[in-house]
């Protein structure tokens, strides 16, 4: 069954600092990788996905994110991070069921921005 | 930017009543999902929704739970007997197609059964 992990609970860095975080997933086919954002009392906003192509992909607000097959990973990067950054971040797998399409979620990242 | 919206963005309601959750996805959206989160846990997959009919459901998605389109912009998650249980930040979601195509979601509602 796929599954998706996010093993850092809460990471804290500087404003201007370099970010990343992390996430592995289990899926048996290729997957469709995606991350979301979510700001306090808003929705989920999606951040960039993967489906194919360059393992490279690039999303809004200056996030990328790398796919790395060998390693089942997804890893979210941004190379500076700003104060609006602060929010809780989702990696997903995207898979198919009966007849639907359906997301896997990991337990999120929580992001926290000192000045 | 078109957005899904969902309400009340807070719900509580006493344990053995009945409550509708209540979602317009974007309009020219055709397929529809929720979703729930419980308190430090993960999101997880309730339901999907197309062509008015449930396309596939999780397990967690028992005879208490049901779907409906009621016109042609709500989209509604209604729980029968609320147990304490079904406390839980629930999100709507719709897409335009199925497969890769993005889901987007809405705010939640933040539901709490006493």
């Amino acid at each position: 069954a796929q599954s998706v992990t996010q093993p850092d609970i809460h990471i804290t860095v500087s404003e201007g600092a370099s970010l990343e975080l992390r996430c592995n997933y289990s899926y048996g086919a290729t997957p469709y990788l995606f991350w979301y954002v979510q700001s306090p009392g808003q929705g989920l906003q999606l951040l960039l996905k993967y489906f194919s192509g360059d393992t490279l992909v690039q999303g809004i607000k200056g996030f990328e994110a790398e796919f790395k097959r060998s390693q089942s990973s997804f890893n979210l990067r941004k190379p500076s991070v700003h104060w609006s950054d602060a929010a809780e971040y989702f990696c997903a797998v995207g898979h198919s069921g009966a007849g639907s399409y359906q997301l896997t979620f990991g337990k999120g990242t929580k992001l926290s921005v000192i000045p | 930017e078109p957005e899904v919206t969902q309400t009340p963005s807070h719900q509580v309601t006493q344990m053995g009543q009945e409550v509708i959750l209540r979602c317009v996805p974007i309009s020219n959206h055709l397929y529809f999902y929720w979703y729930r989160q419980i308190l430090g846990q993960k999101v997880e997959f309730l339901v999907s929704f197309y062509n008015n009919e449930i396309s596939e459901k999780s397990e967690i998605f028992d005879d208490q739970f049901s779907v409906e389109r009621p016109d042609g912009s709500n989209f509604t998650l209604k729980i029968r007997s609320t147990k304490l249980e079904d406390s839980a930040m629930y999100f709507c979601a719709s897409s335009t197609t199925l497969g890769t195509d993005t889901q987007y979601f809405g705010p939640g509602t933040r539901l709490t059964v006493l």
